[in-house]
């Protein structure tokens, strides 16, 4: 059982160019999140949806864009990659619905270096 | 406002030794509570949570964690604490999003757990 897989762990790109980071689920979670980890501001969401086809913006929503033609995938995309962009990327699931169902399962993450 | 305050940034403890990892929260109607830990390089994984029922939750690698309603406190804690323990702890409360009211977790900053032998 995958779980909740990332691709790729690592990425260096250049200020200005288009960066997708994929995420992949195999337990057919409703909702699917995506995360950015910064020194001093811990875990924001950038992201989410409840399911395919709805997607809503988090707290850090501004250049990126996100989809979900499929339950099992979410993928994110840097449209034009900037400096502070630069970050850990955790992608999360969970089957909704309330109480246990509740508990976020993180991915692997993936390091994104923008020059 | 819903937040999720670890005051701490670092704890350090010998090993053998009870540790404690402190939460506070504030929140709008009942608190869904969680522990998270990451280990370098890694993504958080699940350690307990807090739906309801009993304060004293118990969950992976010997840990636990109190749920104290008066104080708005969710404190993580182990009897007696292991070097392999030393990592990053984040504790996340459940928030209602502000649109649609789809649940949403507010993290802590995180603390990080030194373990000496």
């Amino acid at each position: 059982d995958a779980g909740i897989t990332q691709s790729p762990r690592y990425k260096i790109t250049e200020t200005g160019r288009q960066v997708t980071l994929m995420c992949h689920q195999t337990w057919s979670h409703s909702y699917m999140f995506w995360y950015r980890q910064d020194l001093g501001h811990g875990l924001r969401l950038i992201y989410y949806s409840a399911a395919a086809d709805i997607t809503d913006k988090g707290e850090v929503p501004d250049g990126y864009v996100v989809s979900r033609s499929k339950t099992e995938n979410f993928p994110l995309t840097l449209e034009s990659a900037t400096r502070s962009q630069t970050s850990v990327y955790f992608c999360a699931s969970n089957a909704g619905g309330g109480g246990t169902q509740e508990t976020q399962y993180f991915g692997p993450g993936t390091r994104l270096l923008v020059l | 406002a819903q937040s999720v305050a670890q005051p701490e940034d670092q704890v350090n403890v010998a090993e053998g030794n009870p540790l404690t990892v402190k939460c506070t929260y504030s929140v709008s109607g009942n608190p869904y509570l969680f522990w998270y830990v990451q280990y370098p390089n890694r993504g958080l994984q699940f350690l307990l949570k807090y739906i309801t029922g009993d304060n004293l939750v118990k969950g992976s690698y010997g840990f636990e964690a109190e749920f104290n309603k008066s104080q708005t406190s969710f404190h993580l804690k182990k009897p007696s604490a292991l070097v392999s323990d030393s990592a990053l702890y984040f504790c996340a409360v459940r928030a209602l999003m502000f649109s649609g009211g789809y649940n949403k977790l507010i993290f802590g900053a995180g603390t990080r757990l030194a373990v000496h032998p």
